[in-house]
């Protein structure tokens, strides 16, 4: 089946404790995405990968790092969380290198830093 | 970036009468345009999409029209259902920017 799974789905930590969220997709899309979604804010782009090695910055990459080392895994870090990164946190992948094309989204992942 | 406005933030209606969300964007070289939904508890998911060389597309009760010139797309539902209460999000993609996400309407229908 054709699915993005990111781990973990809940995640409550407290500040300063780095972390990882994993996203990995079995689709071979070039295009993966990471988001944040907070209420009345919509989703906001964090970072994103066009290709393997090749990472760039959303709208709101502070406090965040991604790596790309293979096509299919895309993860997310927080070396530091802070309180305001509490969040839900969607992964996305699509088949189009600029991400024109529909986006595919992981169940989400929704984190408390305390 | 590109900047993404969609209005309304929510909108009520009664179960059969039509919705209408629009969206407005900055970038003029922004080519596609799609729209997701996201229900409760869940991830968005694509519902329907538009490439700016067409200005009307329709799917059963969804369509997307696009107004190239003014900067503009809408997304119309008729006959509402309750299933269709959900959170819809707008996004454009293309141009010179990354995937923009508006900030999404919330939509109810009421039985």
């Amino acid at each position: 089946e054709a699915q993005v799974t990111q781990n973990p789905r809940y995640l409550i930590t407290v500040t300063g404790k780095k972390l990882t969220v994993t996203c990995s997709q079995n689709m071979n899309h070039e295009y993966m995405s990471w988001y944040r979604q907070d209420p009345g804010l919509g989703l906001r782009q964090i970072y994103y990968s066009m290709n393997v090695e090749v990472t760039d910055k959303g709208d709101v990459p502070e406090g965040y790092k991604v790596s790309r080392k293979e096509k299919r895994n895309f993860p997310l870090i927080l070396e530091s969380p802070s309180p305001n990164q509490t969040s839900l946190y969607f992964c996305a992948s699509s088949l189009n290198i600029l991400g024109e094309g529909e986006l595919f989204f992981g169940e989400g992942s929704r984190l408390t830093v305390l | 970036g590109e900047n993404v406005e969609q209005h309304p933030s929510t909108l009520s209606v009664q179960e059969g009468d039509s919705a209408v969300i629009k969206c407005t964007y900055s970038d003029s070289a922004s080519n596609y345009f799609p729209w997701y939904k996201q229900e409760l508890g869940k991830r968005p998911q694509l519902i329907i999409d538009i490439r700016s060389n067409v200005g009307e597309k329709k799917d059963q009760r969804i369509a997307v029209t696009l107004n190239k010139t003014a900067k503009h797309f809408s997304l119309h539902i008729t006959e509402t259902q309750p299933e269709d209460s959900a959170v819809y999000f707008c996004a454009v993609a293309g141009g010179s920017y990354i995937p923009t996400f508006g900030r999404g309407t919330s939509l109810i229908v009421h039985p």
